[in-house]
Order: C-alpha cells, then sequence, then structure tokens
C-alpha cells in the first residue's frame, strides 16, 4: 500500500528554522510532493510543491531527496502564527487522489 | 480568502436526520473535492467531481452523496446521520490539470449531531 509518513508532532523555537521530514518511498516517478498547513479552526491552506528540484517560495522552501523517496518542508524562521499541523503529500494512489500523511503537529515555543 | 466557499459553517441536527452542505469553488476550478475530518484526525477523502462527473470515491458511506451542479457548485448530502458523523467537512477545489495541481480548500462547515 502506498504510504505517506511524517512524525506526530515537532517543537521548535521562535525565528528559528524549522525542517519538517516526510517519507513517501512509493512516490512514482511523476507525482509532485505536495505540503499543506491547517492552522487552528481552519481549512489546510496549500504551501509548496513540487517534482526533482528544490523548490523557493515566500511561506517555505522544499528540499527533496535525490530518490524521491523522502522530503522536507523549511520554514526559516519560525514565528508563532507558524504552529499548526502540516500535512506531506507523497504522490497518489490507484484513484488518483492525493496520499495524505496523518500530519505534523508544529509547536513554536516562544 | 481561497476563494472557496462552503455553507453553513455550523450545522446542528439529530440522529436520523438528512443535512446538504454546499461548495462554492474558485473561478476556473473544474474539480471538487469533499473531505471529512473528524475530531483531531487527518483529512479523509470522501468523492471528487471534476466538471459535473464524478472522478473518484473514497470512503464514503452509502448514506452519503454528492453531486456537482451545471454552475460548478457542487453539494454534499448526508441522510440518516449518526453520532459519528459529526465531523468538520471540507470541500476543495483544484484547476484543470490532473492531480498534481494544488488543492484550495474552504474553511468547512462543522457538523455536530445531538
Amino acid at each position: 500500500d502506498a504510504k505517506t509518513t511524517q512524525p506526530n508532532s515537532m517543537e521548535s523555537n521562535e525565528e528559528e528554522p524549522v525542517h519538517l521530514p516526510c517519507n513517501h518511498s512509493t512516490i512514482s516517478g511523476t507525482d509532485y510532493i505536495h505540503w499543506y498547513r491547517q492552522l487552528p479552526s481552519q481549512g489546510p491552506e496549500y504551501v509548496i510543491h513540487g517534482l526533482t528540484s528544490n523548490v523557493n517560495n515566500r511561506m517555505a522552501s522544499l528540499a527533496i531527496a535525490e530518490d524521491r523517496k523522502s522530503s522536507t518542508l523549511i520554514l526559516h524562521r519560525a514565528t508563532l502564527r507558524d504552529a499548526a499541523v502540516y500535512y506531506c503529500i507523497g504522490g497518489v494512489d490507484s484513484n488518483y487522489q492525493l496520499i495524505w500523511g496523518a500530519g505534523t503537529k508544529l509547536i513554536i515555543k516562544p | 480568502d481561497s476563494g472557496v466557499t462552503q455553507t453553513p459553517k455550523h450545522l446542528i441536527t439529530a440522529t436520523g436526520q438528512r443535512v446538504t452542505l454546499r461548495c462554492s469553488p474558485r473561478s476556473g476550478d473544474l474539480s471538487v473535492y469533499w473531505y471529512q475530518q473528524s475530531l483531531d484526525q487527518g483529512l479523509q477523502f470522501l468523492i471528487q467531481y471534476y466538471n459535473g462527473e464524478e472522478r473518484a470515491k473514497g470512503n464514503i458511506l452509502e448514506r452519503f452523496s454528492a453531486q456537482q451542479f451545471p454552475d460548478l457548485h457542487s453539494e454534499l448530502n448526508l441522510s440518516s446521520l449518526e453520532l459519528g458523523d459529526s465531523a468538520l467537512y471540507f470541500c476543495a477545489s483544484s484547476p484543470p490539470g490532473g492531480p498534481n495541481q494544488p488543492q484550495h480548500f474552504g474553511d468547512g462547515t462543522r457538523l455536530s449531531i445531538l
């Protein structure tokens, strides 16, 4: 069965970088890796996605391993507003639906 | 603001009842997805529509059904409601281009069954 795995939770200090890992060992060669985050009492919000190369946008950076079996979402300077559940998506299933990880709850300490 | 509108925001009803949740996708998006999120759980994919046609089904109960109308808005119908159906229901939309297009989510409908 295709699977995306993430740690349940992580803690970080405010204004420090955060590296959120994700394993997607069954991802196919043409499937993108996506990251979403869900702030309390809100719907999930798109963060970033990429295929092979590392990607940067105003919210975060995405580092993709050369074999594409894992990736890391990087928040360069975490703020209290970044406290959320971060979901990694590592490919699609036989139904062409995204394979969501269970999410990592990111706790930011002031 | 994601551009996806869900109504109502909150719904309280009793077991055995039927409710309809509504979703208006972002302008230009043809796909609509429905997800269920129970308390402190991850997202469970229910069903996807693309331009009015059902595209994929996930773990959707037979008591639940959905449709997408010609104006592309979608409705999720939940019937014979049980206590376990209490959850957040999210709608998302995405543009044409397949599953690798980012999905944009609404703020959800919180359904409480008493």
